[in-house]
This record gives structure tokens, C-alpha cells and sequence, in this order.
């Protein structure tokens, strides 16, 4: 089974602070993503890679960054964590190609609390 | 940009009856994938089923299956036999085609549709 893990569950930071969120996967997977999910806007993407130091932008990356060195782990930081990034982040994989591998697996999310 | 609409905030059903989910979504693409995927309350997304755009005959999964409309840009999800299990989150999303060389894309989703079983 695919396997996306996610360095922690819920975290509660402090307006300002920098913030590391790490994602791994263990499939050998070429792509990796970064969502954040809110209420009733369903999932959006921040940030994607589709290999090693490649990044690109997605729909709302004003505020965060990513750092990707390895291929299994793709990190996500907020540089000065601000309350309106309080939110679920979800990591994503899959495999660089077409036909069934383009789905993308799902971490267990981070919990970001912001105060 | 492609864009995905659920307009379901919410269902509910009976257990063991059967519901249907809907979702549109809008594209100039002719080729892309369509994605269901579901999220329980313990948060982990897990993918349902999925369907490429080129083919005519619709996914089906056990008690999970599709009706893919290309022309008029509709994808349901028809859950059978509903379980108590089945009580989710339920995301509809897109891809566009990974052309060769064309690297990474991210999945657009909808808003979701909230899935109450009913015992």
C-alpha cells in the first residue's frame, strides 16, 4: 500500500513563528503536493514538485514556501505563520505518467492552529 | 482554469439504499481524469474511484460506480447498498492529461457533499 506520512497530526503556533510541515512518502512516487483544506472552500493547492528541488505554484502559495531535497519528503513552511493560515494541510503523491497512476494518495493532514 | 462544482452540501440516505452524488465540472480540455475520493471523519482521503475521460464505459468499483457524461461535463457517484461505513466527506476532482513533459498538476477539487447514513 502506498504510504504518506505526515510529521504531525495537530500543531499549535504562535503568530510570527516559522513553520515546518514534512511529508514523506514511500512509493517512489515523482510528484508531491500541498493542499490546505477549509470549510466549505474543499481543497487547495499551495505549492507541487515533480522531482528534486523542482517546484511550482499552485492556486494560493502567497505565504508559504516549500524545500524539496530528497525525493520522498516534501516540506511546507510558512516563513511568519499568521492566523489566517490556521487550517488542515494535506500532502499528496503519485507517480509522473498517465493512466491510473496520475491518482494522487493522501497523508493524514496537519492541523495548524495559529494563535 | 478548470473548475468543479458539487452542488449536494449534503446527503443523507437509509442504509442499504443506494444515492447518488452529483458533480460538473468545466473544461476546454478533451482529455483529463475525474476523481472520487472520500474523507471519514478520522480526516485520511482515500480514493474512491476514477475515470479517464477518454474512455466511454463508466468505473465501477463493488458497490461504487459512475455515470461519466463528457458532453455534458457531469461525473455522479452512485453508492449501492449503502454502509454505515460509507459516512463521509465526499470529494469530486479533476486532472488535466500528463502530456509528455508536462510535469506535475495538482488536482482542482469541489467544495465536497457531507454523506449521512442513516441506520
Amino acid at each position: 500500500d502506498v504510504k504518506v506520512t505526515q510529521s504531525s497530526r495537530y500543531l499549535v503556533k504562535r503568530t510570527g513563528e516559522k513553520v515546518f510541515l514534512e511529508c514523506v512518502q514511500d512509493m517512489d512516487h515523482e510528484n508531491m503536493f500541498w493542499y490546505r483544506q477549509d470549510p466549505g472552500l474543499g481543497l487547495r493547492l499551495i505549492y507541487f514538485s515533480y522531482d528534486v528541488k523542482m517546484k511550482e505554484k499552485g492556486d494560493i502559495p502567497e505565504g508559504y514556501s516549500v524545500s524539496r531535497e530528497k525525493k520522498e519528503r516534501f516540506s511546507l513552511i510558512l516563513e511568519s505563520a499568521s492566523t489566517n493560515q490556521t487550517s488542515m494541510y494535506l500532502c499528496a503523491s503519485s507517480f509522473l505518467g498517465s493512466g491510473g497512476s496520475v491518482a494522487q494518495y493522501f497523508g493524514p493532514g496537519t492541523r495548524l492552529l495559529v494563535l | 482554469a478548470q473548475t468543479v462544482t458539487q452542488s449536494q452540501p449534503e446527503m443523507s440516505v437509509q442504509e442499504a439504499e443506494t444515492v447518488t452524488l452529483s458533480c460538473t465540472y468545466d473544461t476546454s480540455e478533451s482529455d483529463y481524469y475525474l476523481f472520487w475520493y472520500k474523507q471519514p471523519p478520522s480526516r485520511q482521503m482515500i480514493l474512491v474511484i476514477r475515470q479517464e475521460a477518454y474512455k466511454q464505459q463508466n468505473a465501477t468499483e463493488n458497490r461504487f460506480s459512475v455515470n461519466f457524461q463528457k458532453a455534458a461535463k457531469s461525473f455522479s457517484l452512485k453508492i449501492s447498498d449503502s454502509q454505515l461505513g460509507d459516512a463521509a466527506m465526499y470529494f469530486c476532482a479533476y486532472r488535466s492529461y500528463p502530456y509528455l513533459g508536462g510535469g506535475a498538476d495538482g488536482l482542482t477539487f469541489g467544495k465536497g457533499t457531507h454523506l449521512i447514513i442513516q441506520p
